[in-house]
């Protein structure tokens, strides 16, 4: 049961255009949501974190959405730089510091 | 924010074989977790490890194949025992550090990659 789901597993943008990244969740007990960064053969980067008392959160070029009604969750990422390249996680957990659970991943390509 | 180094960052190991990856985080922390990237996959939680008590193994994991061992608050090791190709995959250690203001984040080190032929 994949109870994080990123359906998308590309996408490509033009630099300087909006990125957004999408993400679906079943388990209504996810209370936290993380965006993670991955570069191969390095480990996940952190990215920007919601609880789900909050609809929004930003921090710089990158925004993320909550919608608990739907389940749904994305990252923005606005002006998308070549350097922002790299496959994006999102995942949930159902409380502070407890197991992470990760969507599929999407690969972002930022072309200049 | 935390460093996490794991060691090795890559072996090629001989079906059978056993091999042990370590992690030291740079800071004191209570709960550090173990997961597994298998080629085109995502990121699958084997255990999480607490120090001072038996590691949690999810389901489709067993102690006897990736024992833990977590003997204080900056250390784990994560073993691969008896290896097939099938175990070829990046194992990641994390860290959830506590005490930050609305800090939800975990820290990852670089991954270990492991092929088994």
């Amino acid at each position: 049961d994949q109870q994080v789901k990123q359906n998308s597993p590309s996408l490509s943008v033009q630099e300087g255009r909006i990125s957004i990244l999408n993400c679906d969740y079943t388990n209504s007990m996810f209370d936290y949501f993380l965006w993670y960064k991955k570069y191969p053969a390095e480990g996940p980067t952190f990215l920007i974190s919601i609880s789900s008392i909050k609809d929004k959160n930003e921090d710089g070029r990158f925004t993320v959405f909550l919608n608990k009604s739907a389940k749904h969750l994305s990252l923005h990422i606005v002006p998308s730089q070549p350097g922002d390249s790299a496959v994006y996680f999102c995942a949930a957990s159902v409380a502070s510091g407890s197991r992470l659970t990760f969507g599929e991943g999407t690969q972002l390509t930022v072309n200049p | 924010s935390a460093v996490i180094s794991q060691k090795p960052s890559r072996d090629i190991c001989q079906r059978g074989t056993s091999l042990t990856i370590q992690c030291q985080v740079d800071s004191q922390v209570t709960m550090m977790f173990w997961y597994r990237q298998q080629p085109g996959q995502s990121l699958t939680l084997i255990a999480t490890a607490n120090q001072g008590s038996e590691a949690t193994y999810e389901s489709g994991f067993v102690i006897d194949k990736f024992p833990i061992s977590r003997p204080n608050l900056t250390f784990s090791t994560l073993t691969v025992s008896n290896m097939s190709p099938e175990d070829s995959s990046i194992y990641l250690c994390s860290a959830h550090i506590p005490g930050q203001a609305l800090s939800y984040e975990q820290y990852f080190g670089p991954g270990t990659r492991l092929t088994v032929t």
